[in-house]
């Protein structure tokens, strides 16, 4: 039983560059998360989903897009890099809003 | 913003203390959660307490809600050097017809052998 599993780990982009970061759960749930954390901030919802086809706005969604074509995956694009978008990159995914699992991370570096 | 803030930012104490960690949000929720991040790495999720519940308890954690007043606390009792970690209190507010997991900017805790 893998959790929640994110890949790349860590990543650096040149400025303007694009690129994906995928989560993926075998829980079976239906809440998938990603999230963005900066150094002495919390985290803050990117973009959020409650089931397969379907992705919500989060608190800070500009500069990225997501998709959700299987239940068990939640990619999120970045389409141009901008160093405003260094952060370490958790995806989490709950069952209905409650107990959420989270993935170890990932550090992205823009240059 | 972020629907829960935790206060205080950071805390130092030493082994076998207590540790009070408090948080306070703005909307209603259905649930609050409390989540611990050892550094470099993922939440864990610790406890959650519903709306209508006033007080949970699992093992040395003891987790309070008051909804009047919008806010919740986290007690550790007798504190570990590995209790070290961030805290953060999460809740649900709902967005429309969906609902999402807002999260606070967390408590730093050191707990000093």
């Amino acid at each position: 039983n893998a959790g929640v599993t994110q890949t790349p780990k860590f990543r650096v982009l040149k400025t303007g560059q694009s690129m994906t970061l995928l989560c993926a759960q075998d829980m079976n749930h239906e809440y998938m998360y990603w999230y963005r954390q900066d150094p002495g901030m919390g985290l803050r919802l990117i973009h959020y989903s409650v089931g397969e086809g379907t992705t919500a706005k989060g608190e800070v969604p500009d500069g990225y897009n997501v998709s959700r074509l299987k239940k068990q995956n939640f990619l999120l694009g970045l389409e141009s890099a901008a160093p405003s978008q260094t952060s370490v990159y958790f995806c989490a995914s709950s069952y209905s809003a409650r107990e959420a699992f989270f993935g170890q991370g990932t550090r992205l570096t823009v240059v | 913003s972020q629907q829960g803030e935790e206060d205080p930012q950071a805390l130092s104490i030493q082994e076998g203390e207590n540790a009070t960690m408090n948080c306070s949000y703005k909307t209603s929720i259905n649930n609050l959660q409390w989540y611990r991040q050892n550094s470099g790495r993922g939440l864990v999720h610790l406890i959650l307490i519903r709306s209508n519940e006033r007080e949970k308890h699992s093992g040395r954690l003891r987790v309070t809600l008051d909804t009047s007043k919008k806010s919740s606390s986290l007690l550790i009792t007798a504190s570990r050097a590995a209790d070290t970690a961030s805290y953060f209190c999460a809740t649900d507010g709902r967005a429309g017809s969906a609902r999402q997991l807002t999260f606070g900017s967390g408590t730093q805790l050191t707990v000093l052998p």
